[in-house]
């Protein structure tokens, strides 16, 4: 696609439930990225894919998260048993990899998860 | 361990008016230097960056200057306009992880009429 394509928009779960967040990374695109960002805070880093690489998981904050990426594309962040401090944007960013110098993210407009 | 250092949190400045955000990393070898602006609600988007081979780069109102010995880098906004209010985001490559940004905390620029 033309850009990074992230789903739902927004998503309102009760606490305790089980969520997935889908990125649709743009095509060509071997990394990509998830991001967590909390009301007017910065980007914390949760995980990040490249090509077959094993991913780089350092900054899931529990083992509640987790990701995958099927055939080097679409990527699901799954939240578990969620809690409220999980509210927050969830930022997909995905990048061209090989290009020599390192080249900017283009992120996703962000999935918006409310726990209640 | 690897940091990026960001200031100030929060910028107001008149309208016509220049704004200057700095930031500080801590690993030279660090390469490359990018700039994000986050408008209200919006997805964070590039804005400039620059590589570690070149001091300065200019994109009409907007510039970045890298002093590497130093290990800083700024973003310049000349004859700021409503709508350069957002929040802007610094970021440095992470050495030796494979093409990943450590980023800044982000600075809020307000733009008084």
């Amino acid at each position: 696609g033309a850009g990074v394509s992230q789903s739902p928009s927004n998503k309102v779960t009760e606490k305790g439930k089980d969520v997935e967040l889908r990125c649709d990374p743009i095509s060509g695109h071997t990394a990509l990225y998830w991001y967590r960002q909390s009301l007017g805070q910065g980007l914390e880093f949760l995980i990040y894919f490249q090509g077959n690489s094993a991913p780089d998981k350092s900054g899931l904050p529990s083992d509640r998260f987790s990701a995958e990426r099927t055939g080097g594309s679409v990527s699901t962040l799954t939240i578990q048993r969620t809690q409220q401090e999980d509210s927050a944007v969830y930022l997909c960013a995905s990048r061209k990899f090989g290009q020599g110098a390192i080249g900017g993210y283009t992120f996703g407009s962000g999935t918006r998860l409310t726990v209640v | 361990g690897e940091n990026v250092e960001q200031h100030p949190s929060t910028l107001s400045v008149q309208e016509g008016d220049s704004a200057v955000i700095k930031c500080t990393y801590s690993d030279s070898a660090s390469n490359y230097f990018p700039w994000y602006k986050q408008e209200l609600g919006k997805r964070p988007q590039l804005i400039i960056d620059i590589r570690s081979n070149v001091g300065e780069k200019k994109d009409q109102r907007i510039a970045v200057t890298l002093n590497k010995t130093a290990k800083h880098f700024s973003l310049h906004i000349t004859e700021t306009q409503p709508e350069d209010s957002a929040v802007y985001f610094c970021a440095a490559s992470r050495p030796r992880s494979n093409y990943q940004l450590i980023w800044g905390a982000g600075t809020k620029l307000i733009i008084k009429p």
